[in-house]
């Protein structure tokens, strides 16, 4: 069955390390997302791509980046971690449907 | 931009009590319209889905909604709420090829 996959699930970093985490999707979809989600604010889009080599920025992007090698990966990286990046990250992939799968999340924790 | 509000922050019902929570986004024209649920501890899942025809939506474990184009309105419903759908839940709207969420609706329901 098609899934999307997160990794690390949970992680533990430092202020001003970089952490990347991964989403892999095998639904074959075009679209792929990353948001977080924070009490009192539900899922804020933090970037998105609609296809190989495309990014764009989302409402939340400052001090996150991504890139797109090809179609079923999507990796976050957070440049210079920063206590208030402290969140759960959910990535999630659509086709031409727009419904959204979503996979199953990272808890990223910055002391 | 589109966006969505849910006014509805935290509701608790008796089991077998109905429940109506509601959602409202920003403009008009054609909108495609989701909600979505998170149990505790999981990622979200598709509950219904309106792209166009018929204005009542059923979903998944008896949920269903009503798109309302007059009120800007599409509110989610079940009869009779159960244990099991202690969750947060989530409207969300299609902005071109992202999805806007609202800030999130959490239910607790007591046996």
């Amino acid at each position: 069955d098609a899934e999307i996959t997160q990794s690390p699930r949970h992680k533990i970093t430092e202020t001003g390390r970089q952490v990347t985490l991964a989403c892999h999707q095998t639904w074959n979809h075009n679209n792929m997302f990353w948001y977080r989600q924070d009490l009192g604010h539900g899922l804020r889009l933090i970037h998105y791509s609609y296809g190989v080599q495309d990014t764009n920025k989302g409402e939340v992007s400052d001090g996150y980046s991504v890139s797109r090698s090809n179609t079923e990966d999507l990796p976050l990286t957070l440049e210079s971690a920063a206590s208030s990046q402290t969140s759960v990250y959910f990535c999630a992939s659509s086709g031409q449907a727009n419904e959204q799968f979503f996979g199953p999340g990272t808890r990223l924790t910055v002391l | 931009a589109q966006s969505v509000s849910q006014h509805n922050h935290h509701v608790i019902l008796s089991e077998a009590a109905s429940l109506e929570l509601g959602c409202n986004y920003s403009y008009g024209g054609t909108v495609n319209l989701f909600w979505y649920v998170q149990y505790p501890g999981q990622h979200l899942q598709l509950l219904l889905k309106y792209f166009s025809g018929d204005p009542l939506v059923k979903g998944i474990k008896g949920f269903e909604a009503e798109f309302i184009k007059s009120k800007f309105s599409f509110n989610l419903r079940k009869p009779s709420v159960q244990w099991s759908d202690t969750a947060e839940y989530f409207c969300a709207v299609k902005d071109t090829d992202k999805l806007i969420f609202g800030t999130g609706t959490r239910l607790q329901v007591f046996p």
